[in-house]
Order: C-alpha cells, then sequence, then structure tokens
C-alpha cells in the first residue's frame, strides 16, 4: 500500500517568506509527527496529533512554526518569517494509534532550504 | 529531558565481521527503546523494537538498564548493512527522541 507522502520533496524560499509543508498519512493512521531534521543530526521532534488535535506540541520551536490536522488525514505544517535557521528536512511520520511502543512510519521529508 | 547518545558518527567495519553500533539512553523512568535504519536514498524505517525482543535482518540489541544501554549488533556484517542507524527512545510521550546517528559502512 500506499506510504506517508510529502509534499514538495524540495522547497527554496527567501528569508522572511511563508511556506507550507504537507504529509499525507497512512490511510488510517490516527496518529500524525512531524520532526525536523538538520544536517548531521537525529531527527527532532515538533508536534503530534491524535486525530484532529495537537496532543503534544512541546516541540515546535518558536511561534513562527504552525501545524493543522483539520480532518484527522492531512496534516500542513506552516512557517512564518522564515529564518537560515530553519533550513532543515522536516519528517512526517504516522501511526496506527499513538503510544509508547508503536512503530512511526516516515515520509521521503521535505527539504526546505531558506536563502 | 530525555537523551539518547550514539558516540560514534561512523563505524568502518569489514564484510564478516561483528558489528556493535553504541546507543546509551538517559531517562528515570522504563522507556521504550528503537533502532531505525535509512539506507541509501530511502526513507527512515522501523529496525527493530525493545518490546519486540526480535532480531531483524541478523540485528538484535539488549536493553542493559544498568548501563542504561541499548547496543545494536550483528555477528557478521553483509555489505547492504551499511546504511545510516538512529538510537531512539520514548518516555512518557509517544514522540520519539533520536540520538545524532551512525553510518555504517560495510568494505570488502
Amino acid at each position: 500500500g500506499a506510504g506517508v507522502s510529502q509534499t514538495p520533496s524540495n522547497k527554496v524560499t527567501e528569508k522572511g517568506k511563508y511556506v507550507e509543508l504537507r504529509c499525507d498519512p497512512i490511510s488510517g493512521h490516527t496518529a500524525l509527527y512531524w520532526y525536523r531534521q538538520s544536517l548531521g543530526q537525529g531527527p527532532e521532534f515538533l508536534i503530534y496529533f491524535q486525530g484532529t488535535g495537537a496532543a503534544d506540541d512541546s516541540g515546535l520551536p518558536n511561534d513562527r512554526f504552525f501545524a493543522v490536522r483539520p480532518e484527522g488525514s492531512v496534516s500542513t505544517l506552516k512557517i512564518q518569517r522564515t529564518e537560515r535557521g530553519d533550513s532543515a528536512v522536516y519528517l512526517c511520520a504516522s501511526s496506527p494509534v499513538g503510544g509508547l511502543y508503536n512503530e512511526q512510519f516516515f515520509g521521503p521529508g521535505t527539504r526546505l532550504t531558506v536563502l | 529531558a530525555q537523551r539518547v547518545t550514539q558516540p560514534e558518527k561512523l563505524l568502518s567495519v569489514f564484510k564478516g565481521a561483528p558489528v556493535e553500533l553504541k546507543c546509551n539512553y538517559s531517562y528515570s523512568g522504563s522507556p521504550e527503546l528503537f533502532w531505525y535504519v535509512q539506507y541509501s536514498r530511502q526513507r527512515l524505517q522501523l529496525l527493530l523494537r525493545h518490546i519486540s525482543r526480535e532480531s531483524i535482518k541478523g540485528f538484535t540489541a539488549d536493553l542493559n538498564k544498568g548501563e542504561t544501554s541499548f547496543h545494536l549488533k550483528k555477528p557478521f556484517a553483509q555489505e547492504e548493512d551499511s546504511a545510516m542507524y538512529y538510537c531512539a527512545s520514548t518516555g512518557t510521550a509517544s514522540k520519539l527522541t533520536f540520538g545524532t546517528g551512525t553510518r555504517l559502512q560495510v568494505t570488502l
């Protein structure tokens, strides 16, 4: 079956611009996660959705970052007034349910470059 | 805060040699531990997790609570094992905390 998909695969933008990154989870998965991976680092947690609600947004670095999942499926990560430090690969993952023990299925990522 | 440490950025071994990728965690409770792998030009995927007590592709990992370690081992490395390996943990929440990763390079 289809895995997690993310669009676009690459996004180049200028400092100060607004960007949206999209994630399509595996059908039926209620849990959805966003991570950010900077060069040479492991993925770093941003936000976790259970259904439509953000169950944990403790990883969002500041109020320029926001994510939604209005119908409990597709999610959009929104970044306002982008900064060069936002350049990274943004990963989305989904899981059948949330929880400590469940496998998370990752998408291919969106590489964001802020010039 | 939770922390996962992978001390080696790169581990280079010969084909057929044993492999041990080190992982240490810091969490006062009982975390669940995972190893994720990323092969060249592929997405990050689960290799194995502690709760399943399984061996995948010849890899095993034992949780040592005394040493707070979850090292990944394989007795005989294969070329196809060359990849980036990430150790990760969950604590009281379902978010994953990742280490910085170790690149395993298996050479002939």
